[in-house]
């Protein structure tokens, strides 16, 4: 089956960084993306990858290495808010998006 | 512009009830998508549509309908409710099915099936 692990919550201090996984087990693959998704509100995209590297955007940045079936997302300066859900989410070879459960970021002062 | 537009935005209904959740974008999106989030699992696709007069399945469309008729309205139906199909619907829309495709969704409907 298809699958998509990333923890289910993380505690990180304003003005520090933190670094969400997730890994994953899909039928193909056509990218991975991260959405950040705030209580009671719609996902919204972050980042797209399809090779391997790292992404960087502003104060986030994205990490995938597609032997290993992992990604990360690099979250920068931490500020109050960046409090909300992280949503890993792998295109498979349907194009379909698998999406993980989400990873809850709480940013404590 | 508002982008992608769901209605209602909660409803409580009882079972057995049919009820329609409303979904349109204006943002010419050829793809639409539905999906339910439930506490603890992802995002679970219900219905897609790749373009207008085409919808398909996803992973769990039983009890659930959707229609096409054009490009900006996705409306899904649930022909008769049941309390497991309590949930936050998202309505989704991108522009196509490539690879680097971004989602745009709409606010959710919050839906309390009793």
């Amino acid at each position: 089956g298809q699958n998509i692990d990333q923890p289910t919550e993380m505690t990180a201090t304003e003005g520090a960084i933190v670094q969400i996984n997730c890994t994953y087990q899909t039928s193909g693959f056509n990218g991975l993306f991260w959405y950040q998704q705030h209580a009671g509100e719609a996902p919204t995209f972050l980042s797209y990858n399809v090779l391997d590297g790292l992404e960087e955007k502003g104060r986030f940045s994205s990490f995938l290495s597609r032997s290993k079936g992992y990604s990360y997302l690099l979250l920068k300066e931490l500020q109050m808010k960046d409090s909300a859900s992280y949503l890993c989410a792998v295109m498979d070879s349907n194009y379909q998006l698998i999406w993980g459960a989400g990873t809850k970021l709480i940013i404590k002062p | 512009i508002a982008g992608i537009t769901q209605a209602p935005t909660s409803q409580i209904l009882a079972a057995g009830r049919r009820m329609t959740l409303r979904c349109t974008q204006d943002m010419r999106h050829n793809a639409m998508y539905w999906y339910r989030q439930d506490l603890g699992l992802g995002l679970r696709l219900i219905h897609y549509s790749n373009t207008a007069g085409t919808t398909g399945k996803g992973e769990v469309p039983d009890g659930y309908s959707v229609s096409r008729a054009n490009t900006d309205d996705f409306p899904l139906t649930l022909a008769s409710a049941v309390p497991s199909q309590t949930s936050v619907y998202f309505c989704a829309s991108s522009t196509g099915t490539g690879g680097n495709t971004e989602a745009f969704f709409g606010q959710g409907t919050r839906l309390t099936v009793v």
